[in-house]
């Protein structure tokens, strides 16, 4: 069975832009979840959908959404980039319906603002 | 709120044992996990304590204290490839999936 899966695995962006990463989970997986990773705060919870309804929210402005399709691929968009988005973002998928399932993480997309 | 923590930096010797801890504080609690990530690449799940005690798998282990708010993560005969680093992560249990990481612990294995 093929993991988790993002493109893509780096970008490059201008402070400002905006950016879309993209995320397909594991097949039969219907909850997917972002992070996001830097030095100096480890891994921070971005969001969780499931269904494609977000059922989870972590404490980052409103420059950061995403969305999930009916097929469970989840997109994340941050807007007006700043230097401080320059992170790994993360995206974990898990088999719902077990309350105490672990999370796949796929490879990560590498974002860098300049 | 959440607040873990663990130690920053690790070393130990192949061959030897070495237990890396984590302490957390959490209003609420459905399960600890414990994640290895390798420098560049992903993380990938190690264990997880839902009840208080010892589980083990392998070379790993992982043990639970919730009246301590203390877990800890025991990796025997180490190896080489063992170097990484290793994440303490607790799922809130007002949380569905999420879960709330330590900022980990860098182990290196030394010959």
């Amino acid at each position: 069975k093929a993991g988790v899966t993002q493109t893509p695995r780096y970008l490059i962006k201008t402070r400002g832009q905006q950016v879309t990463l993209s995320c397909s989970p594991i097949s039969g997986h219907r909850s997917v979840s972002w992070y996001q990773q830097t030095p100096g705060q480890g891994l921070q919870f971005l969001f969780e959908y499931f269904s494609e309804t977000q059922r989870n929210k972590g404490n980052f402005p409103g420059r950061f959404s995403g969305r999930q399709f009916s097929n469970s691929r989840s997109e994340m968009n941050v807007s007006t980039l700043e230097l401080g988005d320059s992170a790994l973002y993360l995206c974990a998928s898990s088999l719902e319906g077990r309350l105490y399932s672990e999370q796949y993480f796929g490879p990560g997309t590498r974002l860098t603002v300049t | 709120g959440q607040n873990i923590d663990q130690p920053t930096e690790m070393t130990a010797t192949e061959g030897a044992i070495v237990q890396i801890n984590c302490t957390y504080q959490t209003s609420g609690f459905n399960g600890l996990f414990w994640y290895q990530q390798h420098a560049g690449e992903a993380p990938t799940f190690l264990s997880y304590n839902v009840l208080d005690g010892l589980e083990e798998k392998g070379r790993f282990s992982s043990f639970l204290s919730r009246s301590k708010g203390y877990s800890y993560l025991l990796l025997k005969e180490l190896q080489m490839k063992d170097s990484a680093s290793y994440l303490c992560a607790v799922r809130p249990n007002t949380g569905f999936q999420k879960l709330v990481f330590g900022t980990g612990t860098r182990l290196l294995v030394s010959p």
